[in-house]
């Protein structure tokens, strides 16, 4: 079955460090994007893609990169880690604008 | 500038009663407003969705119900159970411009019983 996948499911890491995501999907989409949950503030975008070298910035993109070099993959980087980034990271992805967007379990940050 | 904009931000239903949840949009250009469905430790799953061109979806005990002129659309939960107790997001985004879903900030609900 088609999925999508992220690792690792928990991080602990200290201020200052370069911290990378990861998010697989096996249903061949186009669209991919990265999410954070954090309490009182839902679900907000951080950067989304809609093909291979194709990326954009979401609402909250400032400290994070992302880099879409084939289908599968859409990589979450973390320049200098702070602690305002401790959160719980989804990615997700679509076929298309308007179709259901799968997401995946999610990462834990922590950022000491 | 929150673009969709979701109430109330916690619910407490009995079990066997009726659950609402609401969301306001601004962006007319929308074009596709699904809810979504969270548990704890997992990742949200589309619950249902509608498209403006109608006024209301259903899908078993889940209806969406669609107000164009207002701006709104809502959630309803009929005969909820234990099991519905989770976290619900509405969403909205131009599917004709391919936009990413803008999501409100959720509601917690729990069912007693």
């Amino acid at each position: 079955d088609a999925e999508i996948t992220q690792s690792p499911r928990h991080k602990i890491t200290e201020t200052g460090r370069q911290v990378t995501l990861a998010c697989h999907q096996t249903w061949n989409h186009n669209n991919m994007f990265w999410y954070r949950q954090d309490l009182g503030h839902g679900l907000r975008l951080i950067h989304y893609s809609y093909g291979v070298q194709d990326t954009n910035k979401g609402e909250v993109s400032d400290g994070y990169s992302v880099s879409r070099s084939n289908t599968e993959d859409l990589p979450l980087t973390l320049e200098s880690a702070a602690s305002s980034q401790t959160s719980v990271y989804f990615c997700a992805s679509s076929a298309a604008g308007n179709t259901e967007a799968f997401f995946g379990q999610g990462t834990r940050l922590t950022v000491v | 500038q929150q673009q969709v904009k979701q109430s109330p931000q916690s619910l407490i239903v009995q079990k066997g009663g009726i659950s609402i949840i609401n969301c306001a949009y601004e962006n007319t250009a929308f074009d596709y407003f699904p809810w979504y469905q969270q548990f704890p430790g997992k990742g949200p799953a589309l619950l249902i969705a509608i498209r403006p061109d109608v006024s209301e979806k259903k899908e078993g005990r889940f209806t969406i119900s669609f107000n164009k002129s207002a701006k709104q659309f809502s959630l309803h939960i009929m005969d909820s159970q234990p099991g519905d107790s989770a976290t619900y997001f509405c969403a909205a985004s131009n599917g004709e411009a391919g936009t990413a879903l803008i999501f409100g900030k959720g509601t917690t609900l729990s069912v007693s019983s």
